[in-house]
């Protein structure tokens, strides 16, 4: 069985701050890793994957993500954030053969 | 590349009737689709696997009867709700993988359904 946490439901940001969404994840297999964002009343668009090789991972729109196994985290980071970041953004994980699980989700919020 | 459509993009029903929601992959065949359903502040819960030309394999919980999902061909899958109730009211966003491998997913933009 597989489950992700993410420990924040709310990050409330200043333009240009950096930011940091943390996601946890368990797993009793190897892992591949997402994060997605999902802006109001759309689907999902993949930010990144970890999947293999290096544990720092860069995405869109200046995000990046960096895969600790011995933590086993998957925290996502943006060193300035944009008003047009604030969205929903979910972490997910998935096995080899195993369904991907997403977190709840955490509401990015990016205010003047 | 790599779009996958929904339509229609919202719908309202009113108690008892049925409806239909497609998935389309624009630009790539789809081995597989994916089915999941939002409520509202929540995350996405997999209802349904499907592969072309094959049965839909249900999740837990999730009733065959009600959610009937159909994968004809490689770039169309159709999830018809029947006999719709209002706690069927929720956000249906599909995914296609060209691959049928489940790390490589593509999201459609969703369905908003309401029933009345």
């Amino acid at each position: 069985a597989q489950s992700v946490t993410q420990l924040d439901s709310q990050v409330p940001v200043f333009e240009e701050a950096p930011v940091e969404l943390r996601c946890n994840y368990s797993s009793s297999v190897s892992v591949y890793l997402f994060w997605y964002v999902q802006y109001p009343n759309q689907g999902l668009q993949l930010l990144l994957k970890y999947l293999s090789g290096s544990t720092l991972v860069k995405g869109i729109n200046g995000f990046e993500a960096e895969f600790n196994k011995s933590q086993t985290s998957f925290h996502l980071r943006k060193p300035s954030v944009h008003i047009s970041d604030t969205a929903e953004y979910f972490c997910a994980v998935s096995g080899t053969a195993s369904k991907l699980t997403f977190g709840t989700g955490t509401r990015l919020q990016v205010t003047l | 590349g790599a779009v996958v459509s929904q339509h229609p993009s919202r719908v309202i029903c009113k108690s008892g009737t049925s409806v239909k929601i497609e998935c389309r992959s624009l630009d790539f065949q789809a081995t597989t689709m994916f089915w999941y359903r939002q409520f509202p502040k929540q995350s996405l819960m997999l209802m349904a696997t499907s592969n072309e030309g094959s049965k839909a394999t249900y999740e837990q919980g999730v009733e065959k009867d009600k959610f009937l999902i159909n994968h004809a061909s490689l770039t169309l899958s159709t999830l018809t709700v029947t006999s719709a109730h209002p706690e069927d009211s929720s956000f249906y966003i599909c995914s296609a993988s060209p691959s049928g491998i489940t790390y490589e997913q593509y999201f459609g933009p969703g369905t908003r359904l309401t029933v009345t």
